[in-house]
């Protein structure tokens, strides 16, 4: 159980062109649902916190225009990259969490490049 | 000072070595403690989960939680190469989860 699911795996795209990541979790509801950018070799950082049917919640210093967050429903929540530039090229990983559980569950990330 | 601390290694034992693991923490309000294994270009696994205080064992992992120390281990007996992994562990206070920054090991044949 537990399983969260992230599509595309890997995606690569021109300089000024949109991207959009699902995130699904396959076999609970996910009440919240977590969006983290990772460098090679470095920690997770947290980008945003996402409710079902509400605003996500930005860390500071991510842009909240650039990096749209929907969560649409209690399995589906999707990124968008928006005019992306060879610098967001990262790998971006989402996570989930149900009601009554303290813990996340990670999807399988995706690698994104801009070229 | 950091919410948690952890060493980032790298860390490299021979195969069948046991292996330690560990964070510290500031925040004495945490009650939920996770370690999670990452592999190279994958996401984190959960790998343990324990609430408060005390010892949970899963075949060759140990977890333990020292919460009058902040102070939490992984032990991983009879270590393999497949084990050779970034370890990231994590607390949440119910309001908001902290990663560590990762523990690079490696395994050697």
């Amino acid at each position: 159980g537990a399983v969260v699911s992230q599509h595309p795996s890997w995606v690569i795209c021109k300089s000024g062109t949109s991207v959009k990541i699902e995130c699904r979790s396959l076999d609970f509801q996910a009440t919240t649902m977590f969006w983290y950018r990772q460098f090679p070799k470095q920690s997770l950082m947290l980008m945003a916190t996402s409710n079902e049917g509400s605003k996500a919640t930005y860390e500071q210093g991510v842009e909240k225009d650039k990096f749209l967050i929907n969560h649409a429903s209690l399995t589906l929540s999707t990124l968008t990259v928006t005019s992306a530039h060879p610098e967001d090229s990262s790998f971006y990983i989402c996570s989930a969490e149900t009601a009554g559980e303290e813990t996340q569950y990670f999807g399988p990330g995706t690698r994104l490049l801009v070229l | 000072q950091k919410e948690v601390e952890q060493d980032p290694g790298p860390l490299s034992v021979p195969e069948g070595a046991i292996v330690s693991l560990n964070c510290t923490y500031s925040n004495s309000a945490f009650q939920y403690f996770m370690w999670y294994r990452q592999y190279s270009r994958k996401g984190p696994e959960l790998l343990m989960y324990t609430y408060s205080s005390g010892n949970k064992e899963d075949g060759r992992f140990t977890a333990q939680v020292d919460k009058s120390s902040k102070y939490i281990s992984l032990f991983i007996r009879d270590s393999q190469p497949s084990d050779s992994a970034t370890y990231l562990c994590a607390m949440s206070d119910s309001n908001q989860f902290y990663f560590g920054t990762g523990t690079s090991l490696t395994v050697i044949p």
